[in-house]
């Protein structure tokens, strides 16, 4: 099964400044069809999960515009442009390229 | 509106079985990905198993023999049994509808609890 690694497992943010999540695979994403099957999740306190980001960088519909999702191969990266309090929760990348879909092991987001 | 309700989660004696039904409204469930995952204490999301629109079916390793997912298309509804229960299944149990070929999980219930505990 292919492997994902998240980093950090715990991000501090403030209010108003960026934040950045790394994820990276035991091996390549990338499909015969040319798409990656790289997906970011947030579960908020108490919530279900929901969907932010798909194909690596196509956002959800609902999903505000200062999230974002980047990378390729191996290497992929959830990015907020400037963190909002509702933003903290547990984010979570996940590979479906192979049948046997696996999370990364969450980010823990929370308010400095 | 599109949206899934879990039910059947309980407190349950390892070794136990039990059966989880997701009830689907505004879509078919043989229209594309349904799938299980569950989020135990203290602990990550975890991906369990998906069922195809050609009926196919994937399971993690941790539960393969023991889980087993179906389709009741009449009543528009995914199941997960869940055979030889052990303690650390305990968790909440969430389904979720994806769209083959691009998102794995789109649209989430609100998640049913399984206690395995004696």
């Amino acid at each position: 099964d292919i492997v994902m690694t998240q980093s950090p497992l715990s991000l501090p943010v403030t209010p108003g400044e960026p934040a950045s999540i790394s994820c990276r695979s035991s091996q390549s994403l990338l499909h015969s069809n040319g798409y990656t099957y790289l997906d970011w999740y947030l579960q908020r306190p108490g919530q279900s999960p929901q969907l932010l980001i798909y194909l690596g960088f196509s956002r959800a519909s609902g999903v505000p515009d200062r999230f974002s999702g980047s990378g390729s191969g191996t290497d992929f990266t959830l990015k907020i442009s400037r963190v909002e309090p509702e933003d903290v929760g547990n984010y979570y990348c996940m590979q479906t390229l192979q049948f046997h879909w696996t999370f990364g092991q969450g980010t823990r987001v929370e308010i400095k | 509106e599109v949206q899934l309700v879990e039910s059947g989660g309980t407190l349950i004696q390892p070794g136990g079985s039990l059966r989880l039904s997701c009830s689907a409204s505004g879509f078919t469930v043989d229209s594309d990905y349904m799938s299980w995952a569950r989020l135990a204490p203290g602990k990550g999301l975890e991906w369990l198993s998906v069922m195809y629109r050609d009926g196919s079916t994937y399971y993690t390793d941790s539960v393969r023999g023991r889980f087993t997912i179906s389709r009741d298309n009449p009543r528009n509804t995914v199941y997960l049994q869940m055979n030889s229960l052990r303690a650390e299944d305990t968790a909440v149990y969430y389904c979720a509808r994806g769209r083959q070929g691009y998102y794995a999980m789109g649209v989430w219930g609100q998640g049913t609890t399984v206690t395995v505990s004696s």
